[in-house]
């Protein structure tokens, strides 16, 4: 186990609809990242947060958003929900800003929207 | 646009028998490759990178990697395989930013270990 946890673990959302993911960070680790995995892809890059600031992006739009707490958990924000947003969302954290050799992930949060 | 390979969908192979997960890489500058397992209902688990140095990389499991620079590739290899590594297998590469770095992966290959 890493250490990462993400809740919750399943969620069914419609179309149009919001919905918050979050994530607590290994214990000591300032950076955290989330990612989206579609079915049958690998993992695309979101954003990334480094002591609560966001200081990277990937090609999403802006109705994906997040948030960095002072204990460095995080949570992901999604608007207006599209059918396509479907995926499996998952959360790493590593212990420095500039991403750390390698990323400890969590187990994820899937994500249906009907 | 600095990216990774991975041109098998499915690899199966019986349990005992060396396995060998294909990755290619296109990378401006030197390469940080990395290899991610992920078990059903699970994140993903890192398995071994490449920085710099040995050709021949050790990770967990008793899987290994072997980086080419000539043929650009950084296959995983483990020499006798066993049902439980079973799983799906990510080859992937660090791409540098302004102020951040992130990890770009292939499409995953699914390892399938039969008795």
């Amino acid at each position: 186990e890493t250490g990462v946890t993400q809740s919750p673990t399943h969620l069914i959302k419609t179309r149009g609809q919001q919905v918050t993911l979050r994530c607590s960070s290994q214990s000591g680790h300032n950076t955290v990242s989330w990612y989206q995995q579609a079915l049958g892809q690998g993992p695309q890059f979101i954003f990334q947060y480094y002591r609560e600031e966001e200081n990277g992006r990937g090609n999403f739009p802006p109705r994906f958003s997040g948030l960095q707490f002072p204990n460095y958990s995080s949570e992901l924000n999604v608007n207006a929900l599209e059918l396509d947003d479907s995926a499996l969302y998952l959360c790493a954290s590593s212990p420095d800003g500039a991403l750390g050799e390698k990323l400890f992930f969590g187990s994820g949060t899937q994500l249906s929207v009907l | 646009a600095q990216s990774v390979a991975q041109p098998e969908d499915q690899v199966n192979v019986a349990e005992g028998n060396p396995l060998t997960v294909k990755c290619t890489y296109s990378v401006s500058g030197n390469p940080y490759l990395f290899w991610y397992v992920q078990y059903p209902n699970r994140g993903l688990q890192f398995l071994l990178k490449y920085i710099t140095g040995d050709n021949l990389v050790k990770g967990s499991y008793g899987f290994e990697a072997e980086f080419n620079k000539s043929q650009t590739s950084f296959h995983l290899k483990k020499p006798s395989a066993l049902v439980s590594d079973s799983a799906l297998y990510f080859c992937a590469v660090r791409v540098m930013n302004t102020g951040f770095q992130k990890l770009v992966f292939g499409t995953g290959t699914r390892l399938l270990v039969s008795p």
